[in-house]
């Protein structure tokens, strides 16, 4: 089973300012990976998918990048609704696909 | 729009069974993928069960192996999550998702709708 690692746990941002997370794969996962935003009550909203693809609807603040194992998602400005929690997901392998374990951000 | 609707959750005793079921609108339901992803309080998300737009090649996670069993209606565009022998480690919101690409054999694996989720919660 490929382990995804998501970093920091915890990110303190100010609102406008850049907001990097990281996600690293224990093996190659090529460019099969997603990206999730998920408020406290909510299910979770497909950001990016394919690394580097935005989903539908999503705003071009939010842009992923990295292939095989080392993937980040920046928020270019963070807004009062993008504090969240974000998840990262290989979905390369068949199966089972999987789940870092989540990256808060928060207002500073 | 796309609407994804689960229902059937509630409060079970460990050993017993629940069924979970997802209504389906907004797209061409037999034509897609679909995943059951529970998330237990407080924890991160677990894809438990993936089944084709066909119906065939599931997938369960380990946990689940042997004791849920995925299915779907196309004719009724609804999805099922069939749950027996629960244990309290089952406890968690079950979402449904939708697959993000049509027609594949085993499912692309992102999820581009989600459901709201539904709670079991598993307790003596």
């Amino acid at each position: 089973e490929i382990v995804m690692t998501q970093s920091p746990a915890t990110l303190s941002v100010s609102p406008g300012e850049r907001a990097t997370l990281s996600c690293r794969a224990s093996q190659s996962v090529s460019s099969n990976l997603a990206w999730y935003q998920q408020k406290p009550g909510q299910a979770p909203r497909l950001l990016i998918y394919r690394a580097s693809v935005r989903a539908t609807g999503i705003p071009a603040r939010f842009s992923g990048s990295g292939s095989g194992t080392e993937f980040t998602l920046i928020i270019s400005s963070l807004q009062s609704e993008d504090f969240a929690v974000y998840y990262c997901q290989q979905y390369n392998d068949w199966p089972p696909w999987t789940f870092g374990q989540g990256t808060k951000v928060e207002i500073k | 729009q796309v609407q994804l609707v689960e229902s059937g959750g509630g409060a079970v005793q460990p050993g017993l069974s629940l069924r979970l079921s997802c209504a389906a609108s907004g797209f061409t339901f037999n034509r897609y993928g679909m995943h059951w992803v529970r998330q237990a309080p407080g924890k991160g998300l677990e894809c438990v069960a993936v089944i084709p737009y066909d119906g065939n090649n599931k997938y369960y996670a380990d946990s689940v192996k042997g004791r849920f069993t995925i299915s779907r209606d196309n004719s009724k565009n609804t999805l099922y999550l069939q749950m027996d022998s629960l244990r309290p480690e089952d406890t968690a919101v079950y979402y449904c998702a939708k697959d993000g690409v049509a027609g594949l054999r085993t499912a692309a694996g992102f999820s581009d709708y989600w459901g709201q989720g539904t709670l079991v919660t598993v307790s003596s």
